[in-house]
């Protein structure tokens, strides 16, 4: 089993609506959790970290971790053309590095 | 401020052939991570280097190694090239050894024919 899973999409909506982006990870010892977003031939992008369970809000995105259930969320709030990338979720590993899920592929309609 | 900075951005090389990626970190960051992601999966570690010391490497072939300079400059060798090492390689700077806020730079990309 992968550490971390994630539905690779493509997940298609229209602009304005809200999009829920979600991860399952396996390692109980996981403590950070960091989703990135990567257009197309660049590199990933930061957009936050979160730390143990909870919810964290920057702007129009929202990160939610849910430890009990091992489940992590980002959702994006009136979302707009520009938002279409993959989304990737990720989990800090120490001296493992980053592990990451596959990334979905995220597609908002004008 | 310059954000993470790879060279070069893209390569053709051989089976069989050498090759070295070099990654210049955030200005003030003293780890730098690297990370294979091939089409269609996310960012695989490779290695991190703290103050020029590995400080962790991920499941990959001795034929891929490291190194950190004084100015926390970074070069990734990959030595036999075969055509399953054609991916982009993404470097990532942070300021400590905790990967919490890891800049990713542009990535080389990677080609083995």
């Amino acid at each position: 089993q992968k550490e971390v899973e994630q539905d690779p999409g493509p997940l298609s909506v229209p602009e304005g609506a809200i999009v829920s982006l979600n991860c399952t990870y396996s390692n109980s010892a996981f403590q950070y959790f960091m989703w990135y977003r990567q257009y197309s031939r660049k590199g990933p992008e930061l957009l936050m970290y979160t730390y143990s369970s909870g919810n964290k809000e920057d702007g129009r995105f929202t990160a939610q971790v849910d430890k009990s259930s091992k489940y992590i969320s980002l959702f994006i709030r009136d979302s707009q053309p520009s938002d279409s990338a993959t989304y990737l979720c990720a989990t800090e590993g120490g001296a493992d590095g980053l592990t990451f899920g596959k990334g979905t592929h995220l597609i908002i309609q004008p | 401020d310059a954000g993470v900075t790879q060279s070069p951005t893209h390569l053709i090389k051989t089976r069989g052939q050498h090759v070295t990626l070099r990654c210049s970190p955030i200005s003030g960051h003293k780890s730098v991570s690297w990370y294979q992601q091939v089409l269609g999966q996310g960012p695989q570690f490779i290695f991190q280097y703290y103050e020029k010391e590995e400080r962790g490497r991920g499941n990959f072939p001795d034929r891929f190694s490291a190194r950190q300079f004084p100015n926390y400059s970074s070069e990734l060798n990959v030595n036999a090239l075969l055509l399953g090492d054609s991916a982009l390689y993404l470097c990532a700077s942070s300021t400590g050894t905790l990967n919490t806020e890891a800049f990713f730079g542009q990535g080389t990309r990677l080609t083995v024919v």
